[in-house]
């Protein structure tokens, strides 16, 4: 079935340091490809997603192509801030297979210190 | 605006009580969603309405009934729950059920003494 991995975390940055949380996926079919943030004590917040090869997404300084020749949707972030520090997760969502349910990685935590 | 609203905020409830838990969205969708949370761990579905009829259910114990009064409304009725169902409980909504994208509520913190 489809599936999400994502880098394990935690992932411990200093502030203006460089981003980046490799996701990578198996789906059988085309799909469309998110990232989620979830802030401490929060629910999931959409980041950005694509819908299509080549698409990149793009939010709050956050970007992440989806590259079907590689299936990855790799989320960088060029200065990263205190702010940031929260769970990221990358899911997928497959019409063809798993009937368009969101499959989820297991979530990268990120902690930025000042 | 992409609001999902979840009531209450926290809840404690004993193993047998009963007590229900609210989502709401007027964004105009018609694919509501229920999620359990465990603690740094990905959301795991439970229940999907598609036009106000249960599409798909996870194979959720029967102590977790949903309800889903209105195409903007979703509950989650809860009886004779056990402490390992405490966890964050979130609400979901999107346009259509196909690869559509998700719109998360805050969630509701359950503990189960």
């Amino acid at each position: 079935g489809d599936s999400v991995t994502q880098m394990e975390g935690p992932v411990t940055l200093s502030e203006e340091a460089f981003l980046t949380i490799n996701c990578t996926y198996t789906a059988t079919g085309y799909p469309s490809l998110f990232w989620y943030v979830q802030y401490p004590g929060e629910g999931l917040q959409l980041l950005l997603k694509a819908t299509k090869a080549d698409d990149k997404g793009s939010n709050k300084g956050f970007e992440a192509t989806y590259r079907k020749e590689t299936t990855s949707f790799h989320l960088e972030k060029g200065s990263v801030q205190v702010s940031d520090s929260a769970v990221y997760f990358c899911a997928l969502s497959d019409r063809q297979n798993q009937g368009g349910k969101l499959i989820f990685g297991q979530g990268t935590e990120l902690s930025v210190k000042p | 605006d992409t609001e999902v609203t979840q009531t209450p905020k926290h809840l404690v409830m004993g193993m047998t009580n009963k007590k229900s838990l609210k989502c709401e969205q007027h964004m105009g969708h018609r694919a509501m969603y229920w999620y359990k949370q465990k603690a740094k761990k990905p959301p795991e579905l439970m229940f999907v309405y598609s036009y106000e009829k249960l599409s798909i259910n996870e194979s959720v114990p029967s102590r977790f009934s949903p309800e889903c009064p209105n195409s903007s409304l979703l509950n989650l009725h809860l009886h004779a729950l056990q402490p390992e169902d405490s966890a964050l409980y979130l609400c979901a909504s999107s346009h259509g059920f196909n690869q559509e994208t998700q719109y998360f509520g805050p969630g509701t913190r359950l503990l189960v003494l």
